[in-house]
């Protein structure tokens, strides 16, 4: 079974650009999730879906955050403008469904923002 | 309020060694816990999981132990190899009100194998 996908892997940005990343869950997955995780901390939910719907967005930044699932397949979630602080690594995640509790991890789109 | 921590953010063993990391939790809602291991450069792997009835379960060479008393997590590895050097997040479910589920994560504890 293939795992979560995520492109690109590595990005480097300037502050006030924009940048997108791309996530495709595991196949079946109804829900799936954005995290952001920041050096030396754990992993921060961002925004969570049910298939195309948005469950949960309430940690999104969204004066600069989006994020959207318009198939109810792949995900991306974009940052417009980015600051200095929005380098990290972003996790997608996927569940078989909602309230199953067992989330499976992507490799993570590293983002560096000068 | 919702938090998890963890006591040692960085635990050195000899390669054979028992392992263990310990992870504090706040909130008495929480259902579900889970243990994630990341290595460098990928993302979070589920190691094992345990539930809030339950005070132990065992995998293969981890256990998880839940002392729900003082909100108290536990991973314990057995025979700790080279391969398992990583950081370790525990993490708690919280379940939403439309049915959905939340994980809070720890800081992580960075486990570090020596030969």
């Amino acid at each position: 079974e293939a795992g979560v996908a995520q492109s690109p892997r590595y990005k480097i940005i300037e502050k006030r650009q924009s940048v997108a990343f791309w996530c495709n869950p595991i196949s079946g997955h109804a829900t799936l999730y954005w995290y952001q995780q920041i050096l030396g901390q754990g992993p921060k939910l961002l925004i969570q879906f049910q298939n195309n719907g948005v469950v949960d967005d309430s940690q999104l930044p969204k004066d600069r955050f989006s994020a959207e699932r318009l198939k109810g397949v792949d995900s991306t979630l974009k940052i417009q403008p980015a600051k200095l602080e929005d380098s990290a690594v972003y996790l997608c995640a996927s569940s078989l469904e909602l309230g199953e509790e067992t989330q499976y991890f992507g490799p993570g789109t590293r983002l560096l923002v000068l | 309020g919702e938090s998890v921590g963890l006591h040692l953010p960085t635990l050195s063993v000899q390669e054979g060694d028992n392992s263990i990391i310990n992870c504090a939790y706040s909130n008495s809602a929480s259902d579900y816990f889970i243990w994630y291991k990341q290595e460098s450069g990928k993302g979070p792997q589920f190691i094992i999981d345990i539930r809030s009835n339950m005070d132990k379960r065992q995998g293969q060479r981890v256990t998880v132990l839940l002392n729900k008393t003082v909100k108290h997590l536990s991973l314990q590895i057995a025979a700790t190899q080279p391969g398992d050097s990583a950081v370790y997040f525990c993490a708690e479910n919280i379940s939403g009100a439309g049915g959905y589920n939340k994980l809070i994560f720890g800081a992580g504890t960075r486990l570090a194998v020596h030969p």
